[in-house]
């Protein structure tokens, strides 16, 4: 059973801001919700993780909303490098493996 | 070493002949997870390793699949007479405890 719903495919302009939205209303409290990208031909990447704060690195930020219900990965200024299939996985920090859904494929154009 | 090392890249192997795939994780990661690609298609998730002991090997998809990890590093992946149904990108990622995977590049089986 599905944790995460994510849009199939959205498209963003070069320099624009990529947002890319997804649904886990069953999430529980002690549920992380991490975010992964893969790029063609390589293996997925991680981007970044949060428990219910906002948090942000050096390749995103991630927005979760007050009721943990969903969240939003944002990446401030799109590039064309950025064109990759991003995953949203919700799981507990430790003791179990993530388990990939069909993610979101992000297209950025020029 | 620097990053997750997977070999061979890549494998071409007769239908019914065994394989072993190979996963070398980063220096100090106790966990150890592997996943494989089929064309076109997401991440399925097979085993994972907390140090040496598989507590979720629930992936698997059938007896003729098998994994060890001896000293809590090196893991190898083992496939058993293999078929062309077997033919994906098998994917190894390790972890600190409870952190973000690196996932390594993957060796491309392909079953003739």
């Amino acid at each position: 059973d599905a944790k995460t719903t994510q849009p199939p495919s959205m498209d963003c302009a070069e320099g624009r801001a990529a947002n890319l939205p997804c649904n886990h209303s069953t999430i529980s409290g002690n549920e992380y919700v991490y975010w992964y990208r893969q790029i063609h031909s390589q293996g997925p990447q991680y981007i970044i993780h949060g428990l219910k704060n906002n948090e942000t690195n050096e390749m995103a930020s991630l927005i979760i909303t007050e009721d943990r219900k969903s969240s939003t990965l944002i990446l401030p200024h799109a590039t064309l490098r950025d064109t990759a299939v991003y995953y949203c996985i919700v799981s507990h920090q430790a003791g179990t493996a993530l388990i990939f859904g069909k993610g979101t494929t992000l297209s950025v154009s020029s | 070493g620097a990053g997750v090392s997977q070999s061979p890249s890549n494998k071409v192997t007769e239908k019914g002949k065994d394989v072993e795939l190979r996963c070398d994780p980063i220096s100090g990661h106790t966990a150890l997870y592997w996943y494989r690609q089929s064309l076109g298609q997401g991440l399925e998730f097979l085993i994972y390793f907390q140090g040496n002991s598989a507590p979720d090997k629930s992936g698997l998809p059938s007896d003729r699949f098998s994994a060890e990890r001896t000293g809590g590093s090196v893991s190898t992946l083992t496939i058993q007479r293999t078929q062309q149904e077997d033919s994906a990108v098998y994917l190894c990622a390790s972890s600190p405890w409870g952190y973000g995977y690196t996932f390594g590049s993957g060796t491309r089986l392909t079953v003739v």
